[in-house]
């Protein structure tokens, strides 16, 4: 069965570094999405992205915050600046269209700690 | 704006014990409602899904109806396994997903 993957499964960043999540929606998929979960705390929505632009962004997506679909496969996050408070869990997700009957699919997460 | 609100955990059953996981919602329109699980050391996975006022959705022995007079969407499990043992998001799309905090389960032998 497709699924959504993400890379790396945990990473370790200095404040102030940059880091780049990397996700591979299911291939057929044109609608690919963002999520974050701080420990303990909700799952929160970051931005969806479709035709390769920004479809939604919630408050959470700063410009500290950035997605690029650069090739026809990988769908990525770049955090430019890193802060303490971007430690969290990230989730990438793809759906098939763009309704709100349509099923998001999720990736594993990437556990990003910022120290 | 849209919510969810689920029951917290951690929850601790014995296997074969029957499983009710509150789930309810504020909405400002018709959303969808999911519950979503996520075993140890894996991504979310969708469970179960409803579209419209009492449709019930049902997988793996789950089940969960939406329920709009009571703004619910309540999983149960009339007999728990030990492979059931997961964390349980319930969540609402409309136009984007939202989800609850998520329930702890452990299912003891």
């Amino acid at each position: 069965e497709p699924e959504v993957t993400q890379t790396p499964s945990h990473q370790v960043t200095q404040m102030g570094q940059e880091v780049i999540l990397r996700c591979v929606p299911i291939s057929n998929h044109l609608y690919f999405y963002w999520y974050r979960q701080i420990l303990g705390q909700k799952v929160e929505f970051l931005v969806s992205f479709y035709n390769n632009e920004i479809s939604e962004k919630s408050e959470i997506f700063d410009d500290q915050f950035s997605v690029e679909r650069p090739d026809g496969s990988n769908f990525t996050l770049k955090i430019r600046s890193t802060k303490l408070e971007d430690s969290a869990m990230y989730f990438c997700a793809s759906s098939e269209v763009g309704t709100d009957i349509e099923t998001q699919y999720f990736g594993p997460g990437t556990r990003l700690l910022v120290l | 704006g849209n919510s969810v609100t689920q029951m917290e955990g951690p929850v601790t059953l014995s296997e074969e014990a029957f499983l009710t996981i509150n789930c309810t919602y504020t909405a400002t329109g018709y959303p969808s409602l999911f519950w979503y699980v996520q075993y140890p050391g894996e991504g979310l996975q969708l469970l179960l899904k409803a579209t419209k006022a009492d449709d019930k959705g049902s997988n793996k022995g789950f089940e969960a109806t939406y329920r709009k007079e009571t703004t619910s969407f309540h999983l149960e499990k009339g007999s728990v396994q030990v492979s059931d043992s997961a964390v349980y998001f319930c969540a609402l799309r409309y136009e984007k997903l939202t989800f609850g905090t998520g329930t702890r389960l452990t299912i003891i032998p």
